[in-house]
């Protein structure tokens, strides 16, 4: 089955609320990344946090990585409608090829 | 170019004709990921080509489907005898060793 998956598969809230999704995988990892995606076209990358940190701030972004539970979230805080897009999670398996394994994604609404 | 290109942006094919869909990655960068992603869906890997090591073709639906990358730069993704299940927007993206992944705005591929 799919190595990230996130949760919820969609969102609405209210401009100007907090926004909280969250990734669950199965291996260890080297790192997890996030990356927001418009309109179903290229993605672009958000936030990269490795195995051996617990938490990470960019911006607006706070990404927290639990490497017990094999989770992380992505808080999006003070939201705007710009910030309407899907998010998606990637991981980077220790184990075989380096390549990223992305989620599902969740499909983030901010409604003015 | 300063980013990932792909061409074309659309294609529409009528079913069982080949596509050939072409990835140009950011100068320097080692690694070269495609995916599929259909609508409203996750990233579906394809393949992986990292430097000179042999593609991680594992992610490959059939045999209809194959991927080169010539002087370890420009990829080009060819679907043989297209079927409507392949309608998807291909993505590629490139990356340098193992970091955040640069992505193209990607190929929306139409099969009537």
């Amino acid at each position: 089955s799919q190595q990230g998956e996130e949760d919820p598969q969609a969102l609405s809230i209210q401009e100007g609320e907090n926004a909280t999704m969250n990734c669950s995988y199965k291996t260890s990892i080297n790192n997890l990344q996030w990356y927001r995606q418009n309109s179903g076209r290229g993605l672009v990358h958000l936030i990269l946090i490795r195995s051996n940190e617990r938490e990470k701030h960019s911006g607006r972004l706070r990404v927290t990585l639990d490497t017990s539970k094999k989770s992380s979230s992505l808080l999006i805080t003070a939201s705007r409608a710009a910030d309407t897009a899907s998010y998606f999670c990637a991981t980077d398996p220790i184990q075989g090829a380096q390549k990223l394994v992305f989620g599902q994604g969740t499909r983030l609404t901010i409604n003015p | 170019g300063a980013g990932v290109s792909q061409s074309p942006s659309n294609k529409v094919t009528e079913k069982g004709k080949d596509v050939e869909l072409r990835c140009d990655p950011i100068s320097g960068h080692t690694a070269l990921y495609w995916y599929r992603q259909s609508l409203g869906q996750g990233l579906e890997f394809l393949i992986y080509f990292q430097g000179n090591s042999a593609p991680d073709k594992s992610g490959l639906p059939s045999d209809r489907f194959s991927a080169e990358r010539t002087g370890g730069s420009v990829s080009t993704l060819t679907i043989q005898r297209t079927q409507q299940e392949d309608s998807a927007v291909y993505l590629c993206a490139s990356s340098f060793l193992a970091g955040e992944l640069f992505f193209g705005e990607g190929s929306r591929l139409t099969v009537l």
